[in-house]
This record gives structure tokens, C-alpha cells and sequence, in this order.
């Protein structure tokens, strides 16, 4: 299958920092990536669909000014939490559409632990 | 999108077939059925999909029943490394997944 990749595996930040994660396809190229929250014991939640060279859509309930979304390559998307919070902290999965094999999958990458103290 | 439901829970031993099914009952004409597992504190892992007919690869077969109400994943020789949540999944015409509370697979020796 195709790899995907995230950066980091694991971040510790201080309540009100901003924190970057990145989500590369290394061995594909992909317009459309996909943005996962999963906290303890839950299943994932969709928060956003990235799109390269436009604007991300979120799902109702995220708040976009908090979550910012770039996806200004096709293999590359960056979620940055701002002004993060404890509440913050979760399981960030990302996954790309890979549209190149002739079949249409998602494949995930390894997921970024966020912890905000 | 179409709804799926699985059983929270399932035992099976290893070496032996596991047998994973799924209900989609509203599912529609264009709406793929994805399998996904995840392995805890790891990203989901693809296993599957398909649309109307059977589909096997290197991990698993997936067999779709003809009015596509229901699939069952079979992973033909469970081993303890694939004790982990299988998410059974359709997939919606906006490309987005859906992830419900999924089915905890644990192989035993």
C-alpha cells in the first residue's frame, strides 16, 4: 500500500502555544487529504478535508481559526493547532487520497500524539 | 451515508479463519464498502474494498452479499498481530470515511 507519513510522531506544548503537523504521501501524489481527531477510547472524527491550492472544508463544530489547514502541495498538508489548550489534546491522524493505482483509498499515516500542559 | 454496524467484540483463535461481519443495510448503488483496522496508538491500516463483487488480496477477502446489505471480512488465518479495531466502512460520494465504534478483534494463542 501507499505510505503516509507524519511529523511529528509526538509533541508536548505549553498551554497557548501553536503546534505544526505535518502529513506527507511519500510515494504519491494527492490532492485531497483528510484530517482525523481521536480521543481516548473513541473512534476517529473527521475535522477537515484538505485540498491543495484551496481552501480546507471543515466539519460542523471545528472551529477553522483554531485548526488551520494547508495543503500548498500534493504531497504535503500541515494542520497547525493555535492557541492550544488541554483540551486540545488527542490523537491527530491524517490520511491522502490516493487516486494513482488506478483505485480510490485512503491510506493513513502513523498519527501526531498532541499533549498541551 | 450509509450507516454500518458490527459487533463491538470477537474472540477468534490463531490460526483459524476469523470471520468479521457487517451490516449496511441502507447502503447505496455507488457507495463502496471499505475495511479498515487500527492497531492501537497507530493510524488505520487499509485491509479492503469493494462494491459489488468479492474481492481477496494479500490480507483479507471481502465478500459482499448480492442485495449488498451485508459483507464479511475474512482474514483466513488470524495471527496475534492482527488483534487490533476493524472498521467496516461505506464509503460516502464525497470520498470522506466515516468511522463507527468498529469491531475489537483479540486472536488468542
Amino acid at each position: 500500500g501507499a505510505v503516509v507519513s507524519q511529523h511529528p510522531s509526538w509533541v508536548i506544548c505549553k498551554s497557548g502555544t501553536s503546534v505544526k503537523i505535518e502529513c506527507r504521501s511519500l510515494d504519491f501524489q494527492a490532492t485531497t487529504m483528510f484530517w482525523y481527531r481521536q480521543f481516548p477510547k473513541q473512534s476517529l472524527m473527521l475535522m477537515a478535508t484538505s485540498n491543495e491550492g484551496s481552501k480546507a472544508t471543515y466539519e460542523q463544530g471545528v472551529e477553522k481559526d483554531k485548526f488551520l489547514i494547508n495543503h500548498a502541495s500534493l504531497t504535503l498538508s500541515t494542520l497547525t493547532v493555535t492557541s492550544a489548550h488541554p483540551e486540545d489534546s488527542s490523537f491527530y491522524i491524517c490520511s491522502a487520497r490516493d487516486m494513482t493505482r488506478g483505485t480510490d483509498t485512503q491510506y493513513f499515516g502513523p498519527g501526531t500524539r498532541l499533549t498541551v500542559l | 451515508d450509509a450507516k454500518t454496524t458490527q459487533p463491538p467484540s470477537m474472540d477468534c483463535a490463531e490460526g483459524r479463519a476469523a470471520n468479521l461481519p457487517c451490516n449496511h443495510s441502507t447502503i447505496s448503488g455507488n457507495e463502496y464498502v471499505y475495511w479498515y483496522r487500527q492497531i492501537h496508538s497507530q493510524g488505520p491500516q487499509y485491509i479492503i474494498h469493494g462494491l459489488k463483487n468479492n474481492e481477496t488480496n494479500e490480507m483479507a477477502s471481502l465478500i459482499i452479499t448480492e442485495d449488498r446489505k451485508s459483507s464479511t471480512l475474512i482474514l483466513p488465518h488470524a495471527t496475534l498481530r492482527d488483534t487490533a479495531v476493524y472498521y467496516c466502512i461505506a464509503r460516502s460520494n464525497d470520498y470522506k470515511l466515516s468511522f463507527g465504534a468498529g469491531t475489537t478483534v483479540t486472536v488468542r494463542a
